[in-house]
């Protein structure tokens, strides 16, 4: 069975750093890309990031470019958020969620498998 | 970017209906479109890829259909489970992958 979970979400202080977490299960981060997707309370839907299947495509929001960078553990089956320089903006639920397409890469599907997201409030 | 109007953003309908919802881009995505319903506090759930494939276990009361530009999601009979926040996704190209608004859709 296909999971993501997330977790590391949390209250954190404007400027200050958060690192999210998805462990995944039932595929392999060498087999699909993964996508962050997030939601500010009561607001729609925003794609963040996504990471191909080897890692070495990546693409960012232009909110989040430059402070925000995704990698991950192979070995843990598991896929980090680094968020530096946080701002009340990026206060939201965050969702990880995996690709449609095997092996996508530059361009991908949409995401058929969400994690049950993970809350990151920025305030002071 | 590619921009998504999605409409109406909210819709009450009851029992029964059937309910259509729009998205429209604002240059032309082939059939890079997806639907999405999400439940209040759950995480969305795919329905419709390439704007008119069912995805697998999906009721098939859902539907979608159109190219380019112009996008239509349907609900053929709508049920009580199926009150929730519905959005389209488009995934033409390169990032960013734009989703539309939302429309909430209530029971009459």
């Amino acid at each position: 069975q296909v999971q993501l979970v997330e977790s590391g979400g949390g209250v954190v202080q404007p400027g200050r750093s958060l690192r999210l977490s998805c462990a995944v299960s039932g595929f392999t981060l060498t087999t699909y890309g993964v996508h962050w997707v997030r939601q500010a309370p009561g607001k729609g839907l925003e794609w963040v990031a996504v990471i191909s299947y080897d890692g070495s495509n990546q693409y960012y929001a232009d909110s989040v470019k430059g402070r925000f960078t995704m990698f991950r553990d192979n070995s843990r089956n598991t896929l980090y958020l680094q968020m530096n320089s946080l701002r009340a903006e990026d206060t939201a639920v965050y969702y990880c969620a995996k690709d449609r397409a095997v092996r996508a890469f530059l361009y991908y599907y949409g995401m058929d498998v969400w994690g049950q997201g993970t809350t990151v409030t920025v305030s002071s | 970017d590619i921009q998504m109007t999605q409409s109406p953003s909210s819709l009450s309908a009851s029992v029964g209906d059937r309910v259509t919802i729009t998205c429209q881009a604002n240059q032309d995505i082939s059939n890079y479109l997806n639907w999405y319903q999400q439940k209040p506090g759950k995480a969305p759930k795919l329905l419709i890829y390439d704007a008119s494939n069912l995805e697998t276990g999906v009721p098939s009361r859902f539907s979608g259909s159109g190219s380019g530009t112009d996008f239509t999601f349907t609900i053929s009979s709508l049920q009580p489970e199926d009150i929730a926040t519905y959005y389209c996704q488009q995934y033409d190209n390169l990032p960013p992958y734009t989703f539309g608004q939302g429309t909430k859709l209530e029971i009459k």
